[in-house]
């Protein structure tokens, strides 16, 4: 079965601390894998596609990674207005029509 | 600006209460989503329409409906016999399979 587990649940960081969130998967067939940011009360907003092992993608202080086995968001330098939920999903070969999404990482940045 | 409209922002069923969620997009994506999200737990998938007049089952569709008469819209009926409805539920759309997800910005719906 298809599944997403990210870690850690919650994690506080003071401004400027780097740190990392990782999401492990378990798919047939990895075709895509997806990080959102969620700011409470608001849909899921998009950050990053990844198709394949070594690839990276950068947005300002985000960073993704991408292995056979999961991923990274890397966070550099963070600011407050980075406090979110981060979510990240998976497409599989074998679930057609249907991303299979993580329970999410909740990050607050202290100032 | 395109996007994702999803209408009432809050709503609030009665016990034996049929409610439904509105969904329109002018993206012009051809895939439509309903998504329900509890706290703590990840998005799970209701129903999900890839072309106009056609959808199928999510992961969750007992005590739901939907229809899809045009391809901008994708309202969601959570019906009576849905017995823990509580929750925020969450349109999206796609250009096709396996595309990124654009979101709307939900609708909290809670119960009397």
């Amino acid at each position: 079965e298809d599944q997403v587990t990210q870690s850690p649940e919650a994690l506080r960081l003071q401004e400027g601390e780097s740190s990392s969130l990782n999401c492990s998967y378990t798919v047939s067939g990895l075709r895509g894998l997806f990080w959102y940011r969620q700011d409470p009360g608001k849909g899921p907003e998009f950050l990053f596609t990844l198709y394949s092992a070594g690839e990276e993608k950068e947005k300002e202080r985000l960073k993704a990674t991408l292995t056979k086995k999961e991923s990274f968001l890397h966070i550099t330098a963070p600011k407050p207005e980075d406090s979110a939920t981060y979510l990240c999903a998976v497409h599989g070969s074998s679930n057609t029509g249907k991303l299979i999404f993580g329970q999410g990482t909740t990050l607050q940045v202290k100032p | 600006d395109g996007g994702i409209t999803q209408s009432p922002k809050y709503l609030f069923r009665k016990e034996g209460q049929n409610v439904t969620l509105s969904c329109e997009q002018n993206l012009n994506h051809d895939a439509m989503y309903w998504y329900r999200q509890d706290p703590g737990q990840g998005l799970r998938l209701i129903y999900y329409s890839q072309i106009v007049n056609d959808f199928q089952k999510g992961d969750i569709a007992e005590g739901y409906s939907v229809s899809r008469e045009k391809k901008e819209s994708f309202p969601l009926t959570v019906t009576s016999a849905q017995k823990n409805p509580t929750a925020f539920y969450l349109c999206a759309s796609s250009l096709g399979q396996r595309e990124k997800l654009f979101f709307g910005s939900g609708t909290q719906l809670s119960v009397l």
